[in-house]
């Protein structure tokens, strides 16, 4: 399966900080997307990188992929309080399915 | 373009009832995607539908689970006689589902199932 592991499980951290998450994966991807989730509502897609791509950037997110360790990382720069949620990597396989990681609970202490 | 609505927001059932979940897509979208969510975990793949089609329902339970996309309409997520362990958030999803098979996925706000 290509399912999204992130790491770490939870973290905190303090206004204005950057948190960094990372996300493993098992086989072969087509891309590799990043989705936030507050509290009691739906995900909403933050960020997608593709198989051939190494580095993107939307504004104060920066998402990094390696292929060759089957990894990605999601940097937020300048956190904010409201940043606090729950983050997932979804890996996409050839069969269009999206597979998702347990999430990342991030707090950010104003 | 109203987003992805998914009704009942919450639901009720009694162990041995019926639970019919709606999903209406985004505009356009012709692409749905089932996922259910345990308290503090991560989204689980149900399965995977195109109109009038089933493409992936790998993650569906074997029994008393069905899902369906017809033609005109919204998708139902269907569970018969629920039990105490279905209680879950439900989230529907939608995509355009590019040529090379890539795209994001559009969640509705999900459906809370708590079955007594």
């Amino acid at each position: 399966s290509q399912q999204g592991e992130e790491d770490p499980q939870a973290l905190s951290i303090q206004e204005g900080e950057n948190a960094t998450m990372n996300c493993s994966y098992k086989t072969s991807i087509n891309n590799l997307q990043w989705y936030r989730q507050n509290s009691g509502r739906g995900l909403v897609h933050l960020i997608l990188i593709r198989s051939n791509e190494r580095e993107k950037h939307s504004g104060r997110l920066r998402v990094t992929l390696d292929t060759s360790k089957k990894s990605s990382s999601l940097l937020i720069t300048a956190s904010r309080a409201a940043d606090t949620a729950s983050y997932f990597c979804a890996a996409t396989g050839a069969n269009s399915k999206l597979t998702f990681g347990k999430g990342i609970t991030l707090s950010v202490r104003p | 373009n109203a987003g992805v609505m998914q009704n009942p927001r919450h639901l009720v059932r009694r162990r041995g009832q019926e639970a019919r979940l709606r999903c209406s897509p985004m505009k356009g979208h012709s692409h749905v995607y089932w996922y259910r969510q345990l308290p503090e975990e991560g989204l689980k793949f149900m399965v995977y539908l195109q109109k009038e089609n089933i493409i992936d329902e790998s993650g569906m339970p074997k029994e008393r689970f069905s899902a369906e996309f017809p033609k005109e309409g919204p998708s139902i997520l269907r569970i018969q006689q629920v039990v105490r362990g279905d209680s879950a958030a439900y989230f529907c999803a939608s995509s355009p589902r590019l040529a090379d098979g890539t795209g994001e996925l559009f969640f509705g706000e999900g459906s809370r199932l708590t079955v007594l």
